[in-house]
């Protein structure tokens, strides 16, 4: 079955410090596409940064960065130099081709504080 | 801003009623996706629908049903509500090619749907 585990319900950084998100897929398909979003305490779901299941050099999007480990089956979210405004719930999906469609698998999220 | 729109952001309801709750996706996407979000069951797709067409179904309720019209708008339909239909409602946007995993999809702001 295709899921996502994102196993740290909350964490805590100090601002300006690097963050690492945990992030485990599982699905037996070849070709799928790795997402991470943020959703602030307002409600809306933020795309970050993308990694698809060929690509050979891990996703960066200025501060984001995605560390992807195929073998292991993770796909973890970096967040370099940490700031207040980081401060939310953030969100590892998987896409996957779904009776000709397409759709995302979401984990459970990780809330990150950032502590000034 | 993603590009998506989503209305109304609030709803108050009484159980037994039916609501509609309508989407524009971004310019120059086809595909909309429809996600509940709820405390107890977190993010879940409900149905996709591509240029007008049904394109995957996901967890859906038989009470739930939408549509996709020619100006590529969509609206959610839910009707007979009950308590456990109280939840935050997205609807996500992507071009889409077909059979592609790797296409970003874009979030509205979500109705937040609140069944008294």
């Amino acid at each position: 079955a295709q899921k996502i585990t994102q196993t740290q319900p909350g964490m805590f950084v100090q601002e300006k410090e690097a963050v690492t998100l945990d992030c485990t897929y599982d699905t037996s398909d070849p070709s799928y596409g790795l997402f991470w979003y943020k959703q602030p305490s307002s409600g809306e779901m933020i795309f970050l940064i993308y990694q698809g299941s060929y690509d050979q050099q891990n996703a960066t999007e200025g501060r984001y960065s995605l560390n992807f480990q195929k073998a292991r089956k993770s796909a973890n979210l970096v967040i370099s130099a940490s700031q207040l405004g980081d401060s939310a719930m953030y969100f590892c999906a998987m896409s996957v081709l779904y009776n000709q469609g397409g759709k995302l698998i979401f984990g459970q999220g990780t809330e990150l504080s950032v502590k000034p | 801003d993603s590009g998506v729109t989503q209305t109304p952001k609030h709803l108050i309801t009484a159980t037994g009623q039916r609501v509609t709750l309508r989407c524009s996706p971004r310019s120059g996407d086809l595909s909309v996706y429809w996600y509940q979000q709820s405390l107890d069951q977190g993010l879940q797709f409900l149905i996709q629908y591509y240029n007008g067409e049904e394109r995957a179904k996901g967890n859906i309720l038989e009470r739930f049903s939408a549509q996709q019209f020619p100006d590529l708008h969509s609206e959610l339909n839910l009707s007979s509500l009950e308590l456990g239909d109280s939840a935050l409602y997205f609807c996500a946007s992507s071009v889409e090619e077909e059979g592609e995993v790797g296409e970003t999809q874009y979030f509205g702001p979500g109705t937040r749907l609140l069944v008294l």
